[in-house]
């Protein structure tokens, strides 16, 4: 299947900086889901990417696909405390109507006051 | 409409026990995946189950195995249990349609494996 290495592994960042975690694919990807886990939650859908070069903001936060769909990445401007969590990037497969993500391992966000 | 539903929350067994996990999806939904997640390998998928018919397995053991009832409520049963099966247990219920595929997760089953 896809494989999706995420990196950083883990950020800290003072309150009101940027972040920024990046989703990289030796091979070309299908789609690219992103997925927030606050301390003690659960994954947490927030957006799909399918198209190449696609881009899609939700408030602060901006979600790239790259040209070739082997890359992606997440931004968000002017971080706050509500911010914290891991952020995952995922690959939904599909196949003979099944339905699967492989994770990439997560870039735990904390943010200083 | 309601979440997806996990029980119990936390449980706590001993190696070589046995451990039954709960999962009612979202009203309507049809697919139930599940997932382990453990701060060394992360989420990984385990198995999806539509209709009451496995229909993908991850790459885990005989030990971890899963059922889907006709109202589609899932379980999965782990057993002889080891101290690596310490893990937070995700159950994912999946709405398809003409929007993005997504995968709605419960709360989560944290399991203990003293």
């Amino acid at each position: 299947g896809q494989q999706v290495m995420q990196i950083p592994q883990y950020q800290h960042v003072q309150e009101g900086e940027d972040f920024t975690t990046y989703c990289n694919s030796s091979t070309t990807l299908s789609n690219i889901q992103w997925y927030k886990q606050r301390p003690g939650g659960h994954p947490v859908f927030l957006i799909q990417l399918v198209k190449s070069g696609e881009v899609k903001k939700q408030k602060r936060l901006t979600f790239q696909f790259g040209e070739a769909k082997k890359n992606s990445s997440l931004h968000i401007t002017a971080t706050q405390t509500t911010d914290v969590g891991t952020y995952f990037c995922a690959v939904l497969h599909s196949g003979a109507g099944s339905y699967q993500l492989t994770f990439g391992k997560g870039t735990k966000l904390s943010v200083i006051p | 409409k309601a979440g997806v539903t996990q029980t119990p929350r936390y449980l706590i067994k001993t190696r070589g026990q046995q451990v039954t996990l709960s999962c009612s999806p979202i009203s309507g939904h049809r697919s139930v995946s599940w997932y382990q997640q453990t701060p060394g390998q992360g989420l990984q998928f385990l198995f999806e189950y539509f209709s009451e018919t496995q229909r993908n397995k991850g790459n885990f053991p005989g030990r971890f195995s899963g059922r889907q009832f006709s109202n589609s409520r899932s379980e999965m049963n782990v057993s002889t249990l080891e101290l690596g099966d310490s893990a937070l247990y995700l159950c994912a219920s999946f709405s398809g349609g003409s929007g993005a595929n997504v995968l709605t997760f419960g709360a989560g089953s944290r399991l203990t494996v003293l």
